[in-house]
């Protein structure tokens, strides 16, 4: 009965490279979001996934950042050419999508702490 | 900015006692949702109420939510040393469920 999994859970980057991080959700959940945690803060909406589909990104970085959900396996959030100020916690949630208000609650994985030397 | 505003931002008490933090907001919401953190974990769902509810209880956890003031409240009663943690405050304002937080109350429970 595993929970939301992401990995990896550390990251480690120079300014420039590519971060990949991923996200599987709980079993039989169809709906992700992530969300970027800075020290201190509370957590901000990036975007919200169904299978295939992106349906809100309006809280993604115009540029550099891009999260897909495909048809198979894990959702991805792609931060590419990291800069310091990307240094945070990312957090990934899914939910089951139907069902009144059981689309409300998410369940969260532990994060991926990326930090960009 | 955030949707929610926390106070206090910390809180210090001693088992036993009560802890009360309240969260504020700007806009309309669907309901409102609070949120327990341990140190560098995810986020566990603690307790959710409607837009349309004024209080829910869940064990030790009372919210009450007040949309003419736009502001909800969180109280654990009977506090635990296992209580200490970080608790937010979560907005949902649309359909698609996508919360929005607030900054938090760092709680620290002592034996």
């Amino acid at each position: 009965n595993a929970g939301v999994m992401q990995n990896p859970r550390h990251l480690v980057r120079r300014r420039g490279q590519e971060a990949r991080l991923r996200c599987s959700p709980m079993k039989g959940h169809s709906h992700v979001y992530w969300y970027r945690q800075l020290p201190e803060e509370g957590l901000k909406f990036m975007v919200y996934l169904q299978k295939e589909n992106i349906i809100d990104e309006s809280g993604m970085p115009k540029e550099r950042f891009s999260a897909e959900f495909p048809k198979e396996g894990p959702s991805i959030l792609r931060i590419q050419q990291v800069v310091r100020g990307d240094s945070a916690a990312y957090f990934c949630a899914s939910s089951l999508g139907t069902g009144g208000m059981s689309i409300y609650i998410q369940y969260f994985g532990a994060g991926t702490r990326l930090s960009v030397l | 900015s955030q949707q929610g505003e926390e106070d206090p931002q910390a809180l210090s008490i001693q088992e036993g006692e009560n802890a009360t933090m309240n969260c504020s907001y700007k806009t309309s919401i669907n309901n409102l949702q609070w949120y327990r953190q341990n140190s560098g974990r995810g986020l566990v769902h603690l307790i959710l109420i409607r837009s349309n509810e004024r209080e829910k209880h869940s064990g030790r956890l009372r919210v009450t939510l007040d949309t003419s003031k736009k502001s909800s409240s969180l109280l654990i009663t009977a506090s635990r040393a296992a209580d200490t943690a970080s608790y937010f405050c979560a907005m949902t304002t649309d359909s698609w469920g996508k919360l929005q937080f607030g900054a938090g109350t760092q709680v620290v429970v002592t034996p």
